[in-house]
């Protein structure tokens, strides 16, 4: 069983605030990450694939960092809105397109 | 262009009926899979499906729950004698191929709450 986890379960923000949270994942085995983005009543949105140590992606005020040396993803959201509230799930992959998800990082983003 | 599309939305059923739902992949997707996510829980995989192989059936937690794909396309999960602990979101996944880094596409998902 790989265990995937995702910190923290929950969080409040400010509107206007940045934030971050954590995905760690199996150091060993390491195909990709993914980070998807789940709002209610909405299907999961991917955000991003990762494959290389020390990537960085972004889109809009979104980022995302890998280590997969040390296991872990950062998600950084800046200048947090409403409308970024959601859950956000990681993924990791160790083997073709098998995708073993964390429990998700549940934002809410105060106006 | 279509998305993955899942039917029913909503599915409220009696314990000890049986289920079927429905999902109908992105055409020219190779690959399909089956979450679900229980009440607190994070997405727990159920079963996938590449091409004309085998599916992979790992996930399926019980052998109340089986999966088939006809025609390399359209995907019925079926739930026999449903318990209450089966009453979950169903979500359907489809990529482009399973032996590539693709992002999976998913359905809206079909709530399921057994009685």
């Amino acid at each position: 069983i790989l265990n995937v986890e995702q910190s923290p379960q929950s969080l409040h923000v400010q509107e206007g605030d940045s934030t971050n949270f954590t995905c760690s994942f199996p150091s060993s085995n390491f195909y990709a990450l993914h980070w998807y983005r789940w709002e209610t009543a909405k299907s999961p949105e991917a955000l991003f694939v990762m494959t290389l140590n020390g990537d960085e992606k972004k889109k809009g005020r979104i980022s995302a960092t890998l280590n997969t040396k040390e296991g872990y993803s950062y998600l950084y959201i800046k200048g947090s809105q409403p409308e970024d509230s959601a859950t956000y799930l990681c993924a990791f992959n160790n083997a073709g397109n098998m995708l073993t998800f964390g429990g998700g990082t549940r934002l809410m983003v105060k106006p | 262009g279509a998305g993955v599309s899942q039917s029913p939305s909503n599915k409220v059923t009696e314990k000890g009926k049986d289920v079927e739902l429905r999902c109908d992949p992105i055409s020219g997707h190779t690959a399909l899979y089956w979450y679900r996510q229980s009440l607190g829980q994070g997405l727990e995989f159920l079963i996938y499906f590449q091409g004309n192989s085998a599916p992979d059936k790992s996930g399926l937690p019980s052998d109340r729950f089986s999966a088939e794909r006809t025609g390399g396309s359209v995907s019925t999960l079926t739930i026999q004698r449903t318990q209450q602990e089966d009453s979950a979101v169903y979500l359907c996944a489809s990529s482009l191929d399973r032996f590539r880094v693709n992002e999976q596409f998913f359905g809206p998902g079909t709530r399921l709450t057994v009685l």
